[in-house]
């Protein structure tokens, strides 16, 4: 099993609509979580950090779910512009005392005129 | 500022060769990060350093690949030989502190990457 996973997608939605993204993540000891951005043949940019009491920025809500191991990102009124592909990140310590840093394969939301 | 900034942007190159990747983070910036991103792997984590230390290799593929971070303002990522299956984007990131807490905190800042092609 992967140490993060994501549903690659693509989900395609019109202008307006809500999508939810998952990413469960293997280690119940991560510590940090986070959503990028990715925009095609670019690089990665921080989207929002996700707390465990879930926060929110603008159209775009994060969740934590610490029993069940997976964070959600929900993207309220889509834009065109929030077309991308959503990359979820875990930080988790490992046995030998090193940190691991995690990025899930990508989830990529296609927003349709 | 300029933030993080990577050469070559592309890079093509014949099997065998060696490459040399190029980073400078963005100044005050006491973490530095290489990544590779294709396909089939997504976004994987090769090394990272803490003040110009490197602090976890794991990630490093095999001994063909090597980094060095001379000074806190530049660092080096080499590949000798190359092989084809090692055509992908690298990225340099860089952050002030471990990414923990994210947001105006430790957040990770990447590079635009260079497109390696290894024929």
């Amino acid at each position: 099993r992967k140490e993060v996973e994501q549903d690659p997608g693509p989900f395609n939605v019109p202008e307006g609509a809500t999508v939810a993204f998952n990413c469960t993540y293997s280690n119940s000891a991560s510590q940090s979580f986070f959503w990028y951005r990715q925009d095609c043949r670019k690089e990665p940019k921080l989207l929002m950090s996700v707390y465990s009491s879930g926060n929110e920025d603008g159209r775009f809500t994060a969740q934590l779910n610490r029993a069940s191991q997976y964070i959600s990102l929900l993207i309220r009124d889509s834009k065109l512009s929030d077309s991308a592909t959503y990359l979820c990140v875990v930080t988790s310590n490992m046995d030998t005392g090193r940190r691991a840093l995690t990025f899930g394969s990508g989830t990529r939301l296609q927003v349709q005129p | 500022d300029a933030g993080v900034i990577q050469s070559p942007r592309h890079e093509v190159t014949e099997m065998g060769q060696e490459v040399t990747l190029r980073c400078k983070p963005i100044s005050g910036h006491d973490y530095l990060f290489w990544y590779r991103q294709t396909m089939m792997r997504g976004l994987e984590l090769l090394i990272y350093f803490n003040n110009n230390v490197p602090i976890d290799d794991s990630g490093m593929p095999e001994d063909r690949f090597s980094a060095k971070m001379p000074n806190a303002s530049f660092s080096t990522l080499k590949i000798q030989p190359s092989e084809p299956r090692d055509s992908a984007v690298y990225f340099c990131a860089s952050s002030f502190g471990y990414p923990l807490r994210g947001g105006p905190y430790n957040e990770q800042f990447f590079g635009p990457g260079t497109r390696l092609t290894v024929l």
